[in-house]
């Protein structure tokens, strides 16, 4: 089946310590968007792919960075984790062009841990 | 600007009765509309979806929900409640005006009472 896959689905890290997170997507989807999700909240966007093109929402932290090296994958850097950071983070895709490009499907979420 | 609305933080329910959750958005035009459910530590799943025609939409896991124009209004419904359905529940509209990207309501959180 076509799916989001993310890798892995908990991870602790260390104040200040950089982590990655991982995103794979079997759809061929030109668009690929992290989100933040901190408990019992909405996901928050923090920036989105069409193809490379890269779009950061306004108020994501510069501590938060991404990288899309093919259609495929997309990775989630945070530079120097802080306590705020502990959270959820959702991978999603969509096409890039008509009324289904509205509609995103989404991986199960990585639960990032700040110790 | 857009915004998305879901009144109720938490709404329990006894299983067998029937369920509403509400959503309403704010927008000049007719946005798209979708309805996800979260289970604990677990991803998004889409439940149903609007984009134009029939205003009554049916969707996954005996969920349906009614676009109202009038009202700028997409609630969920579902006839009998299983104890399975106990998630949190999040509108999701996506605004021409704002491309592809989707506003989210603050979500529902739906408990199930045996």
């Amino acid at each position: 089946d076509a799916m989001v896959i993310q890798n892995p689905r908990y991870q602790v890290t260390q104040f200040g310590k950089p982590v990655t997170l991982s995103c794979s997507q079997t759809l061929n989807h030109n668009v690929m968007y992290w989100y933040q999700q901190k408990s019992s909240q909405a996901p928050k966007l923090l920036f989105h792919y069409y193809d490379k093109d890269f779009n950061n929402e306004a108020d994501t932290p510069d501590n938060f960075q991404s990288r899309r090296p093919n259609t495929s994958f997309c990775f989630l850097d945070i530079r120097s984790p802080g306590l705020g950071d502990a959270a959820m983070y959702l991978c999603a895709t969509s096409t890039r062009t008509g009324v289904s490009s509205y509609e995103q499907y989404f991986g199960p979420g990585t639960r990032l841990t700040v110790t | 600007a857009q915004s998305v609305t879901q009144p109720d933080i938490h709404i329990t329910v006894s299983e067998g009765a029937s369920l509403e959750l509400r959503c309403n958005y704010s927008y000049g035009a007719t946005p798209y509309l979708f309805w996800y459910v979260q289970s604990p530590g677990q991803g998004l799943q889409l439940l149903l979806k609007y984009f134009s025609g029939d205003t009554l939409v049916q969707g996954i896991k005996g969920f349906e929900a009614e676009f109202k124009r009038s009202q700028s209004s997409f609630n969920l419904r579902k006839p009998s409640v299983h104890w399975s359905d106990a998630a949190e529940y999040f509108c999701a509209v996506g605004f021409k005006a704002a491309g592809n990207k989707l506003t989210f309501g603050g979500g529902t959180r739906v408990l199930v009472k045996p």
